[in-house]
């Protein structure tokens, strides 16, 4: 355990469904964020928090949805998702600038 | 756009040998990290090196940085079998502390 944690570990959904994907952290760590690992393609950023206020979306489709109810829990609202949108989504947490992320063991989601 | 970019792609070495793997980036950056990934897990941040540094050791990792080039280099020596994953490096280009990863490389260490 990393001491981000995200669930589910595995997730199957189809394109008509709604699901939410969580991480919570415990590390006492101002900011979080949302990347998006596909096959064959960079980590992407999607959503970044600082102490709970959105400070970054990265020109992410409006089907992801976050929300940061405090500094310790982060949601990704899904809806209407793509078969494209399948990945692997990862979650960080870190206390401030010139830290290293920790990480959660990630989400792998399959829309179908 | 793709801040970091590894070479090589994949590395494939015999226990025991050493692994270098590079990054080269694009813009003037704060910081730089190197991570490591075993399969379909989350990341695992191994080391992280200021603008203002040219080298730095953890164990058997050793980090170097040359701003000039635009460029850094992680060697593994002594590597393990349980030294296979992809390790990705990542460019802190001074917005907020906002992480741009390269696409990886991946090493396999046969035993």
């Amino acid at each position: 355990e990393t001491g981000v944690t995200q669930t589910p570990r595995h997730l199957v959904m189809g394109m008509t469904n709604k699901k939410s994907l969580k991480c919570e952290q415990h590390l006492g760590h101002n900011a979080m964020y949302w990347y998006k690992q596909s096959a064959k393609k960079p980590l992407e950023l999607m959503f970044v928090y600082s102490l709970e206020e959105r400070v970054e979306n990265n020109s992410v489709p409006s089907r992801f949805s976050p929300e940061c109810p405090n500094s310790s829990h982060l949601f990704l609202h899904l809806h209407t998702l793509q078969p494209e949108d399948s990945a692997l989504y990862l979650c960080a947490s870190s206390p401030d600038r010139d830290y290293g992320y920790t990480f959660g063991s990630g989400t792998r989601l399959t829309v179908v | 756009s793709q801040q970091g970019e590894e070479d090589p792609q994949a590395l494939s070495i015999q226990e025991g040998e050493n692994a270098t793997m590079n990054c080269s980036y694009k813009t003037s950056i704060n910081n730089l990290q190197w991570y490591r990934q075993n399969s379909g897990r989350g990341l695992v941040h191994l080391i992280l090196i200021r603008s203002n540094e040219r080298e730095k050791h953890s164990g058997r990792l050793r980090v170097t940085l040359d701003t000039s080039k635009k460029s850094s280099s992680l060697l593994i020596t002594a590597s393990r079998a349980a030294d296979t994953a992809s390790y990705f490096c990542a460019t802190d280009a001074g917005a907020g502390n906002m992480l741009t990863f390269g696409g990886g490389t991946r090493l396999m260490v046969k035993p």
